[in-house]
């Protein structure tokens, strides 16, 4: 069984078009969270939910909005894409504090 | 602000060679500390942990110390396998509601037969 899932795992549109990425975690922790990978491997924070409360909004563009409509799930919306925002979604969760984070396989995401 | 800072890469090594990645951090407190690897196509797996000063991480022949003196947690693996070659993460988190992974910039490790 898949801990942490992603949907779709590659995503090609064009600028200016509206994009959900999906995540779905089947480990029972309450705590989910969105990074971005970018061209150089560099992995950055996004923001986290705890049991389907924000708690981190790491200076994020207005054009990504987080949904997470039950502590399983933490969807990422992004609107008006731009050519910057071509990069590797990674979604992750864990449990607790301290405790260590299972990442999803990742979102190819490619604004041409 | 916290940071965490790793050796600049590629490194590229024969199998069977001793391995060592440099990770230097900066942080207040007591974080925890970690190693994740990324194969490629691949999201990232936790490779180890050490949440205390002094604490050994192990896993897969790597491992890592957290030396608080030296805001240290090199990892090493005495015998590098082909099959050891993805990019690796060193990264630290706090307790807490901000507890947020912060990343090195991850290295590139090559192994060739």
């Amino acid at each position: 069984d898949t801990a942490v899932s992603q949907t779709p795992k590659y995503l090609v549109t064009q600028m200016g078009n509206d994009k959900s990425i999906k995540c779905e975690q089947n480990l029972g922790h309450d705590t989910m969270y969105w990074y971005k990978q970018d061209s150089k491997k560099f992995l950055k924070i996004m923001f986290s939910y705890n049991n389907k409360e924000l708690i981190i909004n790491e200076t994020v563009p207005n054009r990504f909005s987080p949904k997470s409509p039950d502590k399983a799930h933490l969807n990422l919306h992004i609107n008006s894409l731009e050519l910057g925002d071509s990069a590797v979604y990674f979604c992750a969760s864990s449990q607790g504090d301290r405790g260590e984070q299972y990442f999803g396989p990742g979102t190819r995401l490619t604004v041409t | 602000g916290d940071s965490v800072t790793q050796m600049e890469g590629p490194v590229t090594l024969s199998e069977e060679a001793f391995l060592t990645i440099n990770c230097t951090y900066t942080a207040t407190g007591y974080p925890s500390l970690f190693w994740y690897v990324q194969y490629p196509g691949e999201g990232l797996q936790l490779l180890l942990k050490a949440t205390k000063a002094d604490d050994k991480g192990s896993n897969k022949g790597f491992e890592a110390t957290y030396r608080k003196e030296t805001t240290s947690f090199h990892l090493e693996k005495g015998s590098v396998q082909v099959s050891d070659s993805a990019v690796y993460f060193c990264a630290l988190s706090r307790t807490g509601a901000n507890s947020k992974l912060t990343f090195g910039k991850g290295i590139t490790l090559s192994v060739r037969p």
